[in-house]
């Protein structure tokens, strides 16, 4: 168990619609990474916040966006969504300083778009 | 432009024996690297990772190896065991502009017969 919890494990959902993903890091981390894994692929970095502000984007869509809260915990809201956007989404968390070159990852939730 | 390249997609290894997993790199500016395990349908889990200063790092069955010179690191594990057989990836670490990220290869799925 890494410490990272993300909900919810399965979401089921149908073209056009919109979703929220939730994640909370382990404790202590003020980062958190979103992850993209789509079919037969590696892991695609979407974009990371710290301690409440964003800190660098990857490869993610504008119709996809991410907030942290006060409490660290961090949302991906994906809108708008294709059939090509069922993946795997995984969060990640890392401390500071020395501690922020290991990210620790979640279970993930794995999204499927009819 | 795949900075980091794992070019085995699979392995298969014979319980007892070792099990060697390679990486490739371009890009200079990683300064430390990581290596994670999946499981199906589970978040990657941290194995072992290595700073660029040093060529060489141990923990119980897992060794990573780093060759600056020709930006390439392995993972060795010893003796390999059935519960070893998952996907590895590899990550390469470095800082964008004040962010730290990871960069992942494609993985290599690596089965231990036993």
């Amino acid at each position: 168990d890494s410490g990272v919890t993300q909900t919810p494990k399965h979401l089921i959902t149908a073209t056009g619609q919109r979703v929220t993903l939730r994640c909370s890091p382990r404790s202590g981390d003020l980062s958190v990474y979103w992850y993209q894994q789509s079919l037969d692929q590696g892991l695609q970095f979407l974009i990371q916040y710290y301690n409440g502000e964003e800190r660098a984007k990857g490869n993610i869509l504008e119709r996809f966006s991410a907030q942290q809260f006060p409490d660290l915990h961090s949302e991906l809201n994906l809108s708008s969504l294709e059939l090509g956007d069922s993946a795997l989404y995984f969060c990640a968390s890392s401390g500071s300083g020395d501690r922020q070159e290991t990210q620790y990852f979640g279970p993930g939730t794995r999204l499927l778009v009819l | 432009d795949q900075q980091v390249k794992q070019n085995s997609p699979s392995l298969s290894v014979q319980e007892g024996r070792i099990s060697i997993l390679n990486c490739d790199y371009t890009n200079s500016m990683f300064d430390y690297f990581l290596w994670y395990k999946k499981y199906p349908a589970e978040g990657p889990t941290f194995l072992i990772s290595i700073s660029s200063i040093k060529d060489k790092n141990e923990d119980g069955r897992f060794t990573v190896f780093l060759n600056k010179s020709a930006k390439h690191l392995s993972l060795h594990i010893v003796p390999s065991q059935p519960g070893d057989s998952a996907v590895y990836f590899c990550a390469a670490s470095g800082l964008s502009g004040s962010a730290r990220q990871l960069t992942f290869g494609s993985g290599t799925q690596l089965t231990v017969l036993p």
